[in-house]
């Protein structure tokens, strides 16, 4: 274990629906990103919150809303989301201020049906 | 942005012989190189890295090489087993405001065949 810790690890939802992903790392970062790993584009970055502010947000449509309460949590809320948003989307974190690894969590595989 | 461009997008080899993934990066304030090795359904993992202020470094099997002239850094693995096979990433790391997002090549799917 990397202590990233994503759930739910695969989640089916309806293009109606509305969910939730949630990350939790236990490694004293203050960083944290959303990236979006699919056949088109391996490893895409969708946010990435600093210090609990939101520092990039990389053209991300709004029908997800990212949402940082603590520098350990991280949620990806979903709503009316589209077929090809269907992907595995990883959550990672590292430490701010030092350029050292990121440390990603195993994933959540996201199908919209 | 950064922009980094990887190749191959596949590299077939053979048991034991080696293999060469490259990357190329756009932004000349990136001074962090990372690879991450991801086999298939798991979660990617760095296996080395390299930093602006170096110009090799060597791990026993990989070895990653920079030249940041021409702003290019490579991933050596030798002597390749099947177990090697997996999708590799680079990433090159720029300052933004002090904090250091890394972006991310389209990986290299590596297949060892024994």
């Amino acid at each position: 274990e990397t202590g990233v810790t994503q759930t739910p690890r695969h989640l089916v939802m309806g293009m109606t629906n509305k969910k939730s992903l949630k990350c939790e790392q236990h490694l004293g970062h203050n960083a944290m990103y959303w990236y979006k790993q699919s056949a088109k584009k391996p490893l895409e970055l969708m946010f990435v919150y600093s210090l609990e502010e939101r520092v990039e947000n990389n053209s991300v449509p709004s029908r997800f809303s990212p949402e940082c309460p603590n520098s350990s949590h991280l949620f990806l809320h979903l709503h009316t989301l589209q077929p090809e948003d269907s992907a595995l989307y990883l959550c990672a974190s590292s430490q701010e201020g030092v350029n050292t690894e990121a440390f990603f969590g195993q994933g959540t595989r996201l199908t919209v049906v | 942005g950064e922009n980094v461009e990887q190749h191959p997008s596949t590299l077939s080899v053979q048991e034991g012989d080696s293999a060469v993934i490259k990357c190329t990066y756009s932004d000349s304030a990136s001074n962090y190189f990372p690879w991450y090795k991801q086999e298939l359904g798991k979660r990617p993992q760095l296996i080395i890295d390299i930093r602006s202020n170096v110009g090799e470094k060597k791990d026993q099997r990989i070895a990653v090489t920079l030249n940041k002239t021409a702003k290019h850094f490579s991933l050596h693995i030798t002597e390749t087993q099947p177990e090697d096979s997996a999708v590799y990433f680079c990433a090159a790391s720029p300052s933004l405001g002090g904090s250091y997002i890394p972006t991310f090549g389209r990986g290299t799917s590596l297949i060892v065949h024994p």
